[in-house]
Formats: structure tokens, sequence, C-alpha cells
């Protein structure tokens, strides 16, 4: 199975933007790469995903390198309440089955 | 639209001893997908039903199992409990339909076993 890797933890100062990278370099074609993100005490919750083209929503941006084997993660202005564990994985057909592998998540913290 | 709710939030065991733990989806949600989430190894994904059926099964051993019924709740349970088995126990439900992995993940907030 296609695995992820991630920076164990991140700083940022709040109002500024955020990065976060993944690697996936055993990516395959048909995997999609999410995020998510855990807040204290809570299940994930979704954050964003794409294929191969860079991707926006009201919570962040998705920056997809052109061989896919990474991907960026991108708060535009990070908040207190952006404080979390961000898990990038791979959504993949497997056998004619969806299959969901986790990475071990960046641990996001935001500084007053 | 009420979301993915987990039975029981807390629950303390003795080793030995056996727990089901119960998911319920969102309404219209048939795949249900369970992880266990420790602090030195993360989120592992543990077993996917869809209609009933298990699609999908991680590297856990066969203490592990789980059942969903009819109406997509889904049960797990893990026998003979061991120290190990202390985590957060999650579940996640989707409309499991193959959209080329694009489905969205609805989480649950989990179910805390300690094993003593």
């Amino acid at each position: 199975d296609a695995k992820t890797t991630q920076p164990n933890s991140m700083e940022s100062n709040e109002e500024e933007p955020v990065h976060l990278p993944c690697n996936h370099s055993t990516i395959s074609g048909t995997d999609y790469i999410h995020w998510y993100r855990q807040l204290p005490s809570q299940g994930p919750e979704y954050v964003i995903h794409g294929l191969t083209s860079n991707v926006n929503n009201r919570m962040a941006s998705l920056a997809i390198a052109e061989d896919r084997k990474s991907s960026t993660l991108i708060l535009h202005r990070a908040t207190l309440r952006d404080a979390a564990v961000y898990y990038c994985i791979l959504r993949h057909l497997s056998g004619g089955y969806q299959k969901v592998t986790f990475g071990i998540g960046t641990k996001l913290q935001v500084i007053p | 639209k009420a979301g993915v709710t987990q039975t029981p939030r807390y629950l303390i065991k003795t080793r030995g001893q056996q727990v089901t733990l119960s998911c319920s989806p969102i309404s219209g949600h048939r795949s249900v997908s369970w992880y266990q989430q420790t602090p030195g190894q993360g989120l592992q994904f543990l077993f996917e039903y869809f209609s009933e059926t298990q699609r999908n099964k991680g590297n856990f051993p066969g203490r592990f199992s789980g059942r969903q019924f009819s109406n997509s709740r889904s049960e797990m349970n893990v026998s003979t409990l061991e120290l190990g088995d202390s985590a957060l126990y999650l579940c996640a439900s989707s409309t499991g339909l193959a959209q080329g992995g694009t489905g969205e993940l609805f989480f649950g907030e989990g179910s805390r076993l300690t094993v003593l």
C-alpha cells in the first residue's frame, strides 16, 4: 500500500500562512490525496482532497506536485482553532474495495 | 443531519474480558470503517464494512472482529483483552460508493477503552 510521510510537528504564528508538507513517493495514478485534521478530543474531520490539480476550499488550499509524489496543505491565515493533528492520506481502490491508510500526522501548534 | 454516534464514549475493562463497541453512521451511509488510535502508532485501520459485508481488513489479530447490521449500524468486538488494546477506537461512515476515492469520511468522537 502506498504510504505517506509527514513531519511529526510544526509551529506557526497566529495569522501567518502555514504550509504542511506530505510525501507520497509511491502514489499510484488512481490515488486521491486527502487531508484530515483532528482537533483535541475529537474525531478527525475532512479538510480537502485532490488528484492532480491544486484545489481550494473555504478551509484550505492543496498544492500537488507535478509528479504527484508530494503535496502541501496550505492554511492561509492560521488561527488558534487550527491547532490540531493533520493527516495526509491516500484513498485508492484496492481489489475493487476502498482502503484507507493514515500517516502518523503532523501536530500543528499555533502560537498567539 | 445527525453525525456519527459511537457508544460507549468511555469504558474500563480488565485483561481477559471482551468488549463490544457500537457505531451508528450518518443516515444513508452504507460504509462503516473502524480505526484504533494510540499515541505511539497513530491511526490504524481495523476493517471496513459495506452493506453488511466486510470489504477490507487491516493487520490486526483475530481477536478484533466486527459486523454490520441491515440498518448500517456496526459493532466491533475485541475478545481476550490485553493491556495493549487500550486505545481510542474511532469509526467513520461514508456512502461507500466507489467514487474514485473521492468520498469523504465522517468520524465519530470515538470510544476510549482502558484495559487494566
